[in-house]
């Protein structure tokens, strides 16, 4: 297995388009959470899954932050009407849960820069 | 609220120093601790861990001792290389059900041959 992968790994875009990322996790694993990190910043909880459902959600993820993982498999994260303010590197983890603890491994992340 | 506060860096040692990364938690009950470590160009990688008080973590000559009365998570190692150079992150995860971390904002080391 080969980690934790997402695609792309940068992407420009303009103020006000649409940008959709992908995450593929560790293939056993069960739980999904997707991640904001800004410059100088630890990253920042956005949402999680166990298999399919969406379980939590940050409320740092607006209204134009959609997240999926329709088979419990891959996600995917869509921003919808760009802003400057999402210019950030936006991470993906996948673990699989087993008693009181869990050890995440990351992906490689997203690098979003909008103009 | 759940928070992780990191001694701001940078921290610039010379090869074979000691390390001391201050990090110290707000939680309620008893959550685990973690550090990570960012290389350059590379994703977060878990460095170490401890799930409850007393526990040491422990990994590639870095260690880190879980101290509920001081709600502390230091990260030590004895001597540094050029190598350790990166950015390190402490977090904790309050939740069993969720599992989410809450991350400090990072510190960097820079160690100098």
């Amino acid at each position: 297995d080969t980690g934790v992968s997402q695609d792309p790994r940068h992407k420009i875009t303009k103020r006000g388009q649409n940008v959709t990322f992908r995450c593929d996790p560790i293939s056993e694993h069960n739980r999904l959470y997707w991640y904001r990190q800004t410059l100088g910043q630890g990253p920042e909880f956005l949402t999680y899954f166990q298999n399919e459902a969406q379980l939590e959600k940050s409320r740092l993820l607006s209204d134009r932050f959609s997240a999926e993982r329709p088979k419990g498999s891959f996600s995917t994260l869509e921003i919808q009407r760009t802003e400057q303010g999402d210019s950030a590197m936006y991470l993906c983890a996948s673990s699989l849960a087993t008693g009181n603890h869990n050890e995440q491994f990351f992906g490689p992340g997203t690098r979003l820069t909008v103009l | 609220g759940n928070s992780v506060t990191q001694m701001e860096g940078p921290v610039t040692l010379s090869e074979e120093a000691f390390l001391t990364i201050n990090c110290t938690y707000t939680a309620t009950g008893y959550p685990s601790l973690f550090w990570y470590v960012q290389y350059p160009g590379e994703g977060l990688q878990l460095l170490l861990k401890a799930t409850k008080a007393d526990d040491k973590g422990s990994n590639k000559g870095f260690e880190a001792t879980y101290r509920k009365e001081t709600t502390s998570f230091h990260l030590e190692k004895g001597s540094v290389q050029v190598s350790d150079s990166a950015v390190y992150f402490c977090a904790l995860s309050r939740s069993s059900n969720t599992g989410k971390l809450i991350f400090g904002q990072g510190t960097t080391l820079q160690v100098k041959p």
